[in-house]
């Protein structure tokens, strides 16, 4: 059965400062990794999506794949309160749906 | 109109009672998608349609009855429900399922059972 595991926080992060969030997956054949966040009550917005081992940037945003420890993480830089939210990690093999994970949630203090 | 839209955004039902969700996307999508999202508990994928063709049911139970009449629509019919049922429901659309397509969420319907 596939999993996507992270860690449910919250992961407590100052303004300004770097937040880390990470996200291990159990299915070796996964090839593409998706990053949403969801503010409360709201339903998932897409943030990232990475598909090669390495770094992608976009903004403030960095997505991080390691494939051979099957580990991927999002960083958040200069954060900011508009940044606390539940942010899920997805996963998808070859024809296949996703697997979400159950979500961090990141509280960004003032 | 833009992007996936749900309707009704909250809904109150008993258990004996018969509703429906709606889901719409405006995006020329091929693929639909129910989930159901519980507290502390991962995103639960319900159904897949792809090309109106429901594509994979993740043995969720007869109680609830997906219907996609075409790639833009797609409804969630209730029926008999518990209260464990009770959770955030979303719909969501790709070009295609099952590739590396991005989905896109609608603002989900908030379900409760009494």
């Amino acid at each position: 059965q596939k999993e996507v595991e992270q860690n449910s926080g919250p992961l407590s992060v100052p303004e300004g400062a770097i937040a880390s969030l990470n996200c291990t997956y159990s299915d070796r054949g996964s090839q593409s990794f998706f990053w949403y966040r969801q503010y409360s009550g709201k339903s998932p917005e897409l943030i990232m999506f990475i598909y090669s081992n390495g770094d992608k940037e976009d903004g403030r945003f960095t997505a991080q794949l390691n494939k051979a420890s099957q580990y991927v993480s999002l960083l958040i830089r200069d954060s900011q309160p508009s940044d606390s939210a539940t942010y899920l990690c997805a996963v998808r093999g070859g024809y296949s749906t996703l697997t979400f994970g159950k979500g961090t949630m990141l509280l960004v203090s003032p | 109109e833009t992007g996936v839209t749900q309707t009704p955004r909250h809904l109150v039902m008993g258990m004996t009672n018969k509703k429906s969700l709606k889901c719409e996307q405006h995006l020329g999508h091929n693929a639909m998608y129910w989930y159901k999202q519980s507290a502390k508990k991962p995103l639960e994928l319900m159904f897949v349609y792809n090309f109106k063709e429901q594509t994979e049911n993740n043995s969720v139970p007869s109680r609830f009855s997906p219907e996609c009449p075409n790639s833009s629509h797609l409804f969630l019919h209730l029926h008999t429900l518990q209260p464990e049922d009770s959770a955030l429901y979303l719909c969501a659309s790709t070009q295609e399922a099952f590739n590396t397509d991005t989905q896109y969420f609608g603002p989900g319907t908030r379900l409760t059972v009494l």
